[in-house]
């Protein structure tokens, strides 16, 4: 089905380890997003990326790692996780921005909960 | 760097009344992008509606519709008719509208319970 999905949508997992949240889109578009949300921060940008093998830091990067070798796969790595990266994760997708050529909308996944123990 | 504000942690509206919800930002930018996002339980964002900065018409989808006052940086969302499927996080939200690298900022959210 066309769309943006992430997995998994529930990891639980210990302090140290690594975890890998992956994130797929099917519209080709070239803007992708890692967002986390916080009871009391709403969403914070982590990383962007405008294409594939482009990728930028957002608000929040620490401890956090990003590849884009493909157009349609976006995946977040936790090398070390910590108990202040236990989070709600949303990936979104959205069309390069041409000027009265789309709406500059982000469409969002489903959302990835982690908890670190 | 732009900044969003809603400054109403939480809001209550009974069914079948209006209620409205505050945000402004800051921005330097004269071309954007505003946008309310809605997320229910679930956990879902859902666009409500968006408003681009140039247009001077105020976006209505609906019973949703803004107030959008661009000298003042400010953009309220207007929410008719409440149902109790509206109660949920709203988000409001700013994206710059350059062809450069382009992200969306996002306010902490508001807190809508709609009672029977």
């Amino acid at each position: 089905d066309a769309g943006i999905t992430q997995s998994p949508r529930y990891k639980i997992t210990e302090t140290g380890r690594q975890v890998t949240l992956m994130c797929h889109q099917t519209w080709s578009h070239s803007y992708m997003f890692w967002y986390r949300q916080d009871l009391g921060h709403g969403l914070r940008l982590i990383y962007y990326s405008a294409a594939a093998d482009i990728t930028d830091k957002g608000e929040v990067p620490d401890g956090y790692v990003v590849s884009r070798s493909k157009t349609e796969n976006f995946p977040l790595t936790l090398e070390s996780a910590t108990r202040s990266q236990t989070s709600v994760y949303f990936c979104a997708s959205s069309s390069l921005l041409l000027a009265g050529e789309n709406t500059g909308e982000l469409f969002f996944g489903e959302g990835s909960r982690l908890t670190v123990l | 760097a732009q900044t969003v504000t809603q400054s109403q942690p939480e809001m209550s509206v009974q069914e079948a009344e209006t209620v409205t919800l505050s945000c402004t930002y800051d921005t330097s930018e004269s071309d954007y992008y505003l946008f309310w996002y809605k997320q229910p339980p679930s956990r879902q964002m859902i666009l409500v509606i968006r408003q681009e900065a140039y247009k001077q018409q105020n976006a209505t989808e609906n019973r949703f519709s803004v107030n959008f006052q661009k000298a003042a940086k400010s953009f309220s969302l207007k929410i008719s008719d409440s149902q109790l499927g509206d109660a949920a996080m709203y988000f409001c939200a700013y994206r710059p509208m350059n062809s450069g690298y382009s992200t969306l900022t996002f306010g902490k959210g508001t807190m809508l319970l709609v009672s029977p």
